[in-house]
């Protein structure tokens, strides 16, 4: 069976400083990958996609990036956070057309 | 970029009572799908619909691709507790399909 962990699960960090969540899937291979960040209380707002290794399509202009360095494994990175970069993130996978499957999360406070 | 119209945003019942909350669009979608969100964790997926008109069930839970293929349901029968959280539709449009198009949640509150 497959299975996608996220790691932190909780980060309190200061503006300006450096961010990379990570986010890994077990149990299948090439699968698209996704990246979502989701404010208090709100919908899921898509960041960044990625259908291989290499290949990532961003969403919105911000000040996040991504990067898929191996098959199965996501980053999310920002060289310098903003206090509007605090939110509940969520990484999920999905075989190509089909359903998605979620992360357990990383909530950034970003202060 | 496209919308889709979830309603209602949140819902106060009494435990037992059923439930029924409902996505629509403008535009044409080839998969719908239902996540639960509970607190301070990521969706789970509920149910996923393929194909026009068609009624899926899952335990308490039933939803269906609406005939038109702008809109969808879920409802849940007989609210227990756990029911609690919050519901997302999510849709698959026939271009851009790599992505999904999220429903804005309707958030359930249930009273024992």
């Amino acid at each position: 069976s497959q299975t996608i962990h996220q790691w932190p699960a909780t980060l309190v960090q200061p503006v300006g400083s450096p961010l990379s969540l990570e986010c890994t899937v077990e149990g299948t291979s090439n699968p698209n990958l996704y990246w979502y960040r989701q404010a208090a209380g709100r919908g899921l707002q898509l960041l960044f996609y990625s259908v291989g290794i290499g290949q990532i399509s961003s969403e919105v202009p911000q000040n996040l990036s991504a990067s898929r360095p191996q098959d199965r494994q996501f980053i999310l990175s920002s060289k310098k956070l903003l206090l509007s970069d605090s939110g509940f993130y969520l990484c999920a996978w999905s075989r190509i057309l089909n359903e998605q499957f979620f992360g357990p999360g990383t909530r950034l406070t970003v202060l | 970029g496209q919308q889709l119209n979830q309603s209602p945003q949140s819902m106060f019942i009494q435990e037992g009572e059923d439930v029924s909350m409902n996505c629509t669009s403008s535009s044409i979608f080839n998969t719908w799908l239902w996540y639960k969100q509970d607190p301070g964790e990521g969706p789970v997926l509920l149910i996923a619909l393929y194909k026009a008109g068609e009624l899926t069930s899952n335990g308490r839970l039933t939803a269906q691709f609406g005939i038109t293929r702008k809109d969808s349901f879920l409802n849940i029968s007989a609210s227990i507790p756990s029911d609690v959280g919050i519901y997302f539709c999510a849709g698959r449009l026939i271009q851009g399909a790599q992505k999904l198009v999220f429903g804005q949640g309707t958030r359930l509150t249930i009273n024992p």
